[in-house]
């Protein structure tokens, strides 16, 4: 069965590190998204991909940065973990996009926690 | 502001009732998503519509397009029910997601 996986599901890390989170899907879906979700906030879009060799920012991008060299793979790297970058990562993937919303799959989350 | 609210924040009903969860947004949309957190953290989308009302089961989710809101209804609400439910919409190239209404169904 086609899933989207991230890894790794909890990271603890220190002030300054950089950190790779992954994304993997299997649905061969052309767009993905990176997304924080914090309390009060609702999830929020870092990042976002339409296809190979394309990255867009979203909403709350500073601080990271996405590559996209395969249809499979989304990592979203944190380049100097901050506190404030503590918080719950969903990746997600869609069809490509008509015009319309298509329906986005969701991986389980990684929870990154900066000291 | 945000571009999507949601009401309630939280609800708490006993088994069997008609629950609505409310959405409204305040940006031209494509279209609407409705998609249900489970306690563990994962996300399931339930519905993606533009206009009218599709039914999945129990649920039920419309949308009123020249209001610019949309709500969710679950019929005979089970304690399985029990999630958060998250409202999203996408205009142009952003996506915007309500914080969710925290549902909780008692036996």
């Amino acid at each position: 069965d086609a899933e989207i996986t991230q890894s790794p599901r909890h990271k603890i890390t220190e002030t300054g590190r950089q950190v790779t989170l992954a994304c993997h899907q299997t649905w061969n879906h052309n767009n993905m998204f990176w997304y924080r979700q914090d309390l009060g906030h609702g999830l929020r879009l870092i990042h976002y991909s339409y296809g190979v060799q394309d990255t867009n920012k979203g909403e709350v991008s500073d601080g990271y940065s996405v590559s996209r060299s395969n249809t499979e793979d989304l990592p979203l790297t944190l380049e100097s973990a901050a506190s404030s970058q503590t918080s719950v990562y969903f990746c997600a993937s869609s069809e490509s996009f008509d015009g319309d919303y298509n329906e986005q799959f969701f991986g389980p989350g990684t929870r990154l926690t900066v000291l | 502001k945000n571009e999507v609210e949601q009401s309630p924040q939280n609800l708490t009903a006993q088994e069997g009732e008609f629950i609505t969860i409310n959405c409204s947004y305040s940006v031209g949309i494509s279209a609407l998503h409705w998609l249900q957190q489970h306690p563990g953290g994962g996300i399931v989308s339930l519905f993606m519509l533009s206009s009218g009302k599709k039914k999945h089961g129990r649920l039920i989710a419309t949308i009123n397009i020249q209001e610019k809101h949309s709500s969710l209804h679950i019929t005979a609400s089970h304690p399985r029910d029990s999630a958060v439910y998250i409202c999203a919409v996408r205009t142009g190239n952003q996506f915007y997601f309500g914080t969710g209404t925290s549902l909780t169904v008692i036996p």
